[in-house]
């Protein structure tokens, strides 16, 4: 139990361009999903927090503009990078929480990998 | 606020050989404390957690326990494989609200046959 998806497993864009990432937990409910940018060889940059119908709380520096996060259901949480630039290559991982049961425990997806050209 | 400090790598070891990777935190009230490890290309995955004082975690061989009066929650595995290759991160979150994670910077360990 506790499986967390991503789609797509990775991306290339064009500069300028938009990409949304999905991220699905298939067999909880997801009262609550955490975005984070992973550089290379270097720990999870948390981005945002965001609980089923309500506005994400991003962290201090992350450009909410930029980065919008729309967690609809209890199942799925979008990240869409807005006019991507060559910077936002990043590997994006979500979490969900099942926080109705009581536990904080984080769930991961497998990552995406963002290419911008 | 909250913090993890974990040991930089790369630790190389030989296959079966003893590993530890250190971990300390600084938080406040009593935070869960936990260990990922993330294979090349991949998210992360828990390996092992621990809520309270004294607990010990386990998993696939891999231990840790939960030291308060250290704040410390050392990694350890008696013999480690080709196959432990990965990067492990230590974490800790509050155990209230809906808690956000504070990851260590992360450890590579490389094990050679």
């Amino acid at each position: 139990g506790a499986v967390v998806s991503q789609h797509p497993s990775w991306v290339i864009c064009k500069s300028g361009t938009s990409v949304k990432i999905e991220c699905r937990s298939l067999d909880f409910q997801a009262t609550t999903m955490f975005w984070y940018r992973q550089f290379p060889k270097q720990s999870l940059m948390l981005m945002a927090t965001s609980n089923e119908g309500s506005k994400a709380t991003y962290e201090q520096g992350v450009e909410k503009d930029k980065f919008l996060i729309n967690h609809a259901s209890l199942t799925l949480s979008t990240l869409t990078v807005t006019s991507a630039h060559p910077e936002d290559s990043s590997f994006y991982i979500c979490s969900a929480s099942d926080t109705s049961r009581g536990s904080y425990e984080q769930y991961f997806g497998p990552g995406t990998r963002l290419t911008v050209t | 606020g909250d913090s993890v400090t974990q040991m930089e790598g790369p630790v190389t070891l030989s296959e079966e050989a003893f590993l530890t990777i250190n971990c300390t935190y600084t938080a406040t009230g009593y935070p869960s404390l936990f260990w990922y490890v993330q294979y090349p290309g991949e998210g992360l995955q828990l390996l092992l957690k621990a809520t309270k004082a004294d607990d010990k975690g386990s998993n696939k061989g891999f231990e840790a326990t939960y030291r308060k009066e250290t704040t410390s929650f050392h990694l350890e595995k008696g013999s480690v494989q080709v196959s432990d290759s990965a990067v492990y991160f230590c974490a800790l979150t509050a155990n209230s609200g809906y808690s956000t994670l504070t990851f260590g910077k992360g450890t590579m360990l490389l094990v050679s046959p």
